[in-house]
């Protein structure tokens, strides 16, 4: 399987704290995307960033890109108790939006 | 934004009977949606590639005959689980690309099947 794996699995903070999780895949990508997913609904799209991008930023949100290290991490800054998901990576390594999907990251945010 | 409808959002089945899940993109045309599945608390698994006007492309160890895949026109998709065992009980999510040059895709609610 190519799926990405993402750490930590699961990750549990403080509203206000930031909030940091890593993906890294395996192939060669055209973009790797972000989304969340909120328990038993479908998933939010929130940010791509292509393979020639090193860093993009989406309000609170910050992600990077190292295609070197084939790894990407997600910054959430000061959360809130409304991020608490599950938040996945997912790479398109054809160019034909087929994602691949990581393993994910269940945040919990604590007021 | 670009929005995906899915119908039903949870049914519930006996064994041997076949299921029809709809996935409908409201306010675009999309000539490709994809199909996946989710166990509780694991990642997404795409299932197939669905094709508007052709037949759907499957993943390596998707059975097609058990998940049939028909995507009659530019705005719907239907996945029908044929013959439905208690281990094809799981979360079915459908996306779609939202057209012109972005990439990302635009995912359904799901749909929740649990067959007994």
């Amino acid at each position: 399987s190519q799926q990405g794996e993402e750490d930590p699995q699961a990750l549990s903070i403080q509203e206000g704290e930031n909030a940091t999780m890593n993906c890294s895949y395996k192939t060669s990508i055209n973009n790797l995307q972000w989304y969340r997913q909120n328990s038993g609904r479908g998933l939010v799209h929130l940010i791509l960033i292509r393979s020639n991008e090193r860093e993009k930023h989406s309000g609170r949100l910050r992600v990077t890109l190292d295609t070197s290290k084939k790894s990407s991490s997600l910054l959430i800054t000061a959360s809130r108790a409304a991020d608490t998901a599950s938040y996945f990576c997912a790479t398109d390594d054809t160019g034909f939006q087929k994602l691949v999907f990581g393993t994910g990251t269940r945040l919990l945010v604590s007021p | 934004g670009a929005v995906v409808s899915q119908h039903p959002s949870w049914v519930i089945c006996k064994s041997g009977t076949s299921v029809k899940i709809e996935c409908r993109s409201l306010d675009f045309q999309a000539t490709t949606m994809f199909w996946y599945r989710q166990f509780p608390k694991q990642s997404l698994m795409l299932m197939a590639t669905s094709n508007e006007g052709s037949k759907a492309t499957y993943e390596q160890g998707v059975e097609k005959d058990k998940f049939l895949i028909n995507h009659a026109s530019l705005t719907l998709s239907t996945l029908t689980v044929t013959s439905a065992h208690p281990e094809d009980s799981s979360f079915y999510i459908c996306s779609a690309n939202g057209g012109g040059s972005g990439y990302e895709q635009y995912f359904g609610p799901g749909t929740r099947l649990t067959v007994t």
